[in-house]
C-alpha cells in the first residue's frame, strides 16, 4: 500500500529534550512538508522540502530542524529552543504541479 | 495572497446534501480553489479542486461562481462519516517553486452530520 507513515502516534518528552519525529513515504513524491496544529486551529507550515538535500523554512520554523537525506524520509527534530512544543504534528507529501497533498496520520507530542 | 472566509460551524441531517460556502473575494486569475477535510485527530484529506468550472468527483462537487469570488462544496448525500472540519484553500500560485505547494490552512468549517 502506498502512503505516508508517521511514528510514533503519541510521544511524551520532558522539557529541555530534543525529540525527532519520523515521516516516511513510498509515493515517490519529491516534495514533503511538516505542519503543526494546535487545538481548534488550522495547520501551520514548519518546513518543506522540494527535493533531496534541499529544504526551506515555512512560517514557524524557529525551534525546529529537518533533514532530507533520502527521498522517502523527512524527519523533524523539535529542539529545546521551541518554546511551546506540545502540538499535533503532520507530515505530507505531494506530486509536482498540483496542490494535492497527502497527509500522514500525525504524531501528537506532549512536552511536560 | 488570497484569503478565504468560511463559517465556523454547520449542521446537516444525514442523507441530505451538505453545502459548505467559502468566500475568496481577493482571488486572482491563476489561483485554484482547493478543499480538504480533517476528521478528528487524523491528517487532512484532499477532496477536490477547481479553477473556474464546476467540478465533480466521487466525493463531492465544487461550484465556483462566475466572478470566482466564492465557491460551494457540496456533499450530495451526507453520512455520519462526513463529520469533519472542512478547509477551503486558495492555492497561492506565486509561491510554487519546483513543485512544492505552500497551502495556507485557515480554521475551516466544522461540519456535523446529525442522524
Amino acid at each position: 500500500d502506498g502512503g505516508i507513515t508517521q511514528s510514533p502516534k503519541y510521544l511524551f518528552r520532558k522539557e529541555g529534550q530534543n525529540v525527532t519525529l519520523s515521516c516516511e513515504q513510498n509515493l515517490n513524491h519529491d516534495a514533503m512538508y511538516w505542519y503543526r496544529q494546535d487545538p481548534g486551529q488550522g495547520l501551520r507550515l514548519i518546513y518543506y522540502s522540494q527535493i533531496v538535500n534541499d529544504f526551506q523554512k515555512g512560517d514557524i520554523a524557529e525551534g525546529y530542524s529537518v533533514s532530507r537525506e533520502k527521498k522517502e524520509s523527512f524527519p523533524l527534530t523539535v529542539t529545546s529552543a521551541q518554546k511551546n512544543p506540545t502540538a499535533f504534528y503532520l507530515c505530507a507529501s505531494s506530486p509536482p504541479g498540483t496542490g494535492e497533498q497527502y497527509f500522514g496520520p500525525g504524531t501528537r507530542l506532549t512536552v511536560t | 495572497d488570497a484569503k478565504t472566509t468560511q463559517p465556523t460551524s454547520m449542521d446537516c441531517a444525514e442523507g441530505r446534501a451538505a453545502n459548505l460556502p467559502c468566500n475568496h473575494s481577493t482571488i486572482s486569475g491563476n489561483e485554484y480553489v482547493y478543499w480538504y477535510r480533517q476528521i478528528h485527530s487524523q491528517g487532512p484529506q484532499y477532496i477536490i479542486h477547481g479553477l473556474k468550472n464546476n467540478e465533480t468527483n466521487e466525493m463531492a462537487s465544487l461550484i465556483i461562481t462566475e466572478d470566482r469570488k466564492s465557491s460551494t462544496l457540496i456533499l450530495p448525500h451526507a453520512t455520519l462519516r462526513d463529520t469533519a472540519v472542512y478547509y477551503c484553500i486558495v492555492r497561492v500560485a506565486s509561491l510554487i517553486i519546483q513543485g512544492a505547494q505552500k497551502l495556507v490552512f485557515g480554521q475551516g468549517t466544522r461540519l456535523t452530520i446529525n442522524p
